[in-house]
């Protein structure tokens, strides 16, 4: 599986678009470009998933590039819960092994 | 409907011990997979258990096993405990299905395993 390249750390003021990149120049066609994060003692939530076009749910947007080596987690109006650890994971097995790296650590501030 | 559960929330033991954790996957999954989480870093993959067999394994030695139940649920066993092996213990499930492909797993909130 193609290993992601995140920032290590962003902040948010509340209330605001929060755009989280992430690059995977190796990305495979047939693997999935998905998002997860891990509120503090948490286990990792499932954000959004997308394999070429762009993606929408009630969490967060995903958009992808076109030639599908990055992609960008909007979280449209961020509070203060949305601080957290966010991974970018690509794979062509999404029941299998999730590759996980060092993440993005967001801090949403009031 | 219950997500996944995992037992117990927290576990001391000693180095040399041997330690056996729990999990119960979400319902409707059969797919489990157990992850070890350092402190600051990301979770590390150990293995995945499907049909009571291990399907997949990370780089992880022979003290850390697995079993799967019948009923989908899974342990996970080490033995011989280190103090490295202090970690956040992640359970993860899903459904192995060619009509659900590429859904995602959904974790629990993990074991805090500390070795003293």
């Amino acid at each position: 599986d193609a290993k992601t390249t995140q920032p290590p750390s962003m902040d948010c003021a509340e209330g605001r678009a929060a755009n989280l990149p992430c690059n995977h120049s190796t990305i495979s066609g047939n693997e999935y470009v998905y998002w997860y994060r891990q509120i503090h003692s948490q286990g990792p939530q499932y954000i959004i998933h997308g394999l070429k076009n762009n993606e929408t749910n009630e969490m967060a947007s995903l958009i992808i590039t076109e030639d599908r080596k990055s992609s960008t987690l909007i979280l449209p109006h961020a509070t203060l819960r949305d601080t957290a650890v966010y991974y970018c994971i690509v794979s062509s097995d999404s029941w299998g092994k999730l590759q996980f790296g060092a993440g993005t650590q967001v801090v949403v501030t009031p | 409907d219950a997500g996944v559960t995992q037992s117990p929330t927290h576990l001391i033991k000693t180095r040399g011990q041997q330690v056996t954790l729990r999990c119960s996957p979400k319902s409707g999954h059969d797919t489990v997979s157990w992850y070890q989480q350092a402190l600051g870093q990301g979770p590390q993959f150990i293995f995945q258990y499907y049909e009571e067999e291990e399907r997949q394994r990370g780089n992880f030695p022979d003290r850390f096993s697995g079993h799967q139940f019948p009923n989908y649920s899974s342990e996970l066993n080490v033995n011989a405990l280190l103090l490295g092996d202090s970690a956040l213990y992640l359970c993860a499930s899903s459904l192995a299905s060619r009509v659900y492909s590429n859904q995602p797993q959904h974790f629990g909130d993990g074991t805090r395993l500390s070795i003293l």
